[in-house]
């Protein structure tokens, strides 16, 4: 079946360093789609970025992910970590276009001073 | 602005009594669907909906029932509650219109304690 897989559990970086969360998938579908959520403490969770483009980057509020088909991953990344970006992350799945959204287990950023 | 909201916000409940938990949509989307999410476990599916009097079970559908009397409302019901469904339960709202690439919209939460 479809799988995704977010290999830290928690992300614990210095304010001001690079970060990068981790997310690959197992799918059988060529048609794709990818989501990074983030949860805020208390709130729900709301989409940080998507993407269906095979190696197109893409990029929202600092942060930047490439879906990389090749080697089935979507990695999150940021140059410069904030204190504000301390939350829980979601890499999602959607397989294809009549697909629920397969989800990771998540990571929590801790971004420290 | 996607709109879902859930009641009751903070819910407490014994063990074996009867627990519904409400949701409801303004966005017009035909799909919607309940999580539960815990630590070391993310989010997890009970159950989703492809419109009005449709209910399909998710990945963890035991111990709850779901029904969806309107486009607008979906519930989540735990006719004999217990400790181990303790959590926070999310309603969420989607649709298959914009192809793999369409969002799912998530409401505030509700935090279910069993005792």
């Amino acid at each position: 079946g479809d799988s995704v897989t977010q290999t830290e559990g928690l992300v614990t970086v210095t304010e001001g360093l690079p970060v990068k969360l981790n997310c690959t998938y197992q799918t059988t579908y060529l048609t794709i789609a990818f989501f990074w959520y983030v949860q805020y403490l208390n709130e729900a969770p709301q989409v940080l970025l998507k993407s269906s483009t095979d190696n197109k980057r893409t990029e929202h509020q600092g942060f930047h992910a490439t879906l990389h088909k090749s080697s089935s991953s979507f990695h999150l990344q940021k140059s410069s970590a904030q204190l504000s970006d301390s939350a829980l992350y979601y890499c999602a799945l959607r397989p294809s276009s009549f697909s629920k959204l397969v989800f990771g287990q998540g990571t929590s950023l801790s971004v420290v001073p | 602005e996607a709109a879902v909201t859930q009641s009751p916000r903070n819910k407490v409940a014994v063990t074996g009594g009867k627990v519904t938990l409400s949701c409801n949509q303004t966005n017009n989307h035909n799909n919607m669907y309940w999580y539960r999410q815990d630590t070391g476990h993310g989010l997890r599916l009970i159950h989703y909906s492809y419109g009005a009097g449709s209910t399909e079970k998710g990945d963890i559908p035991d111990g709850y029932k779901a029904s969806r009397p309107s486009q607008e409302n979906f519930s989540l019901i735990l006719e004999l509650a217990t400790p181990s469904q303790t959590s926070v339960y999310f309603c969420a709202s989607g649709d298959f219109w914009g192809g793999a690439g369409a969002e799912q919209f998530f409401g505030p939460g509700t935090r279910l304690t069993v005792l």
